[in-house]
C-alpha cells in the first residue's frame, strides 16, 4: 500500500481554520484519499474522501494537489470537539478493502 | 442506537487464558472488519468479512486468533492462549460493500496480565 506522511501534531485556536497536510508521493492512479479522525476513547470516524477533485461536506473540505502527491484537510472553524487524531489514508479503489492507518496528526484546539 | 456496538468494552485476563469479543455491526452492512490498535499507533487491519465469508486476513492474525461471522450479522474474535503482547484495543467496523466509509465501534480494550 502507498504510504502517507503527516505531521505528528498541530495546534489551532478555537474558531480559526485548520489546514492538516498529508503527503503521498507514491500514490497510484486508483488510490482514493480518505480522512478519518479519532476522538479520545472512541473508534475512528469517517471525515471525507476524494480521488482527484476537491471535495466538501458538512464536516470538512479536502483539497487535492493537481499531481495528487499531497492533500490538505480543511476544518473551516475549529471547535474544541475537533481535538482528535486525524488519519490520512490511501486505499486502492479497485482492490483495497482495508485501511492502512499511520500514526496520524494529533490536533489540539486551544480555547 | 444504530451504530456499531462491541462487547465487552473492557477485558482483563491472565496470560494463557482464552478471550472472545463480540461485534454487532450496523444492521444492513454486509462488510465487517476487525482492527487492533496499540497505544500511540493507528489501527492495524486484522481481517474482514463480506456477509459470512472471511475474505482477507492480515499476517498479524496469528494461529491463536480466529474470527467468525456465522450468519452474516454479528462477529466474534477469539484469542487463544493470550500473551501480554495481545494487550490492545480491538476495533470493529462495518460498511456497505459499495460505499467506502467504514463505521467503527467504540472498541474492546484487552489487558493481559
Amino acid at each position: 500500500d502507498a504510504k502517507t506522511t503527516q505531521p505528528n501534531s498541530m495546534e489551532s485556536n478555537e474558531e480559526e481554520p485548520v489546514h492538516l497536510p498529508c503527503n503521498h508521493s507514491t500514490i497510484s492512479g486508483t488510490d482514493y484519499i480518505h480522512w478519518y479522525r479519532q476522538l479520545p476513547s472512541q473508534g475512528p470516524e469517517y471525515v471525507i474522501h476524494g480521488l482527484t477533485s476537491n471535495v466538501n461536506n458538512r464536516m470538512a473540505s479536502l483539497a487535492i494537489a493537481e499531481d495528487r502527491k499531497s492533500s490538505t484537510l480543511i476544518l473551516h472553524r475549529a471547535t474544541l470537539r475537533d481535538a482528535a487524531v486525524y488519519y490520512c489514508i490511501l486505499r486502492d479503489g479497485n482492490y483495497g478493502q482495508n485501511f492502512v492507518f499511520g500514526p496520524g496528526t494529533r490536533l489540539s484546539v486551544l480555547p | 442506537d444504530t451504530g456499531v456496538s462491541q462487547n465487552p468494552r473492557h477485558k482483563i485476563t491472565k496470560r494463557g487464558q482464552n478471550v472472545t469479543f463480540r461485534c454487532d455491526p450496523i444492521s444492513e452492512h454486509n462488510r465487517l472488519y476487525w482492527y487492533r490498535q496499540t497505544l500511540g499507533q493507528g489501527p492495524e487491519f486484522l481481517t474482514y468479512f463480506q456477509n459470512e465469508a472471511q475474505l482477507e486476513k492480515s499476517r498479524l492474525l496469528s494461529d491463536r486468533f480466529s474470527a467468525e461471522r456465522p450468519k452474516g450479522s454479528f462477529s466474534t474474535l477469539e484469542i487463544q492462549r493470550t500473551e501480554q503482547g495481545d494487550s490492545a484495543m480491538y476495533l470493529c467496523a462495518s460498511s456497505l460493500a459499495y460505499l467506502p466509509e467504514q463505521y467503527f465501534g467504540p472498541g474492546t480494550r484487552l489487558t493481559v496480565t
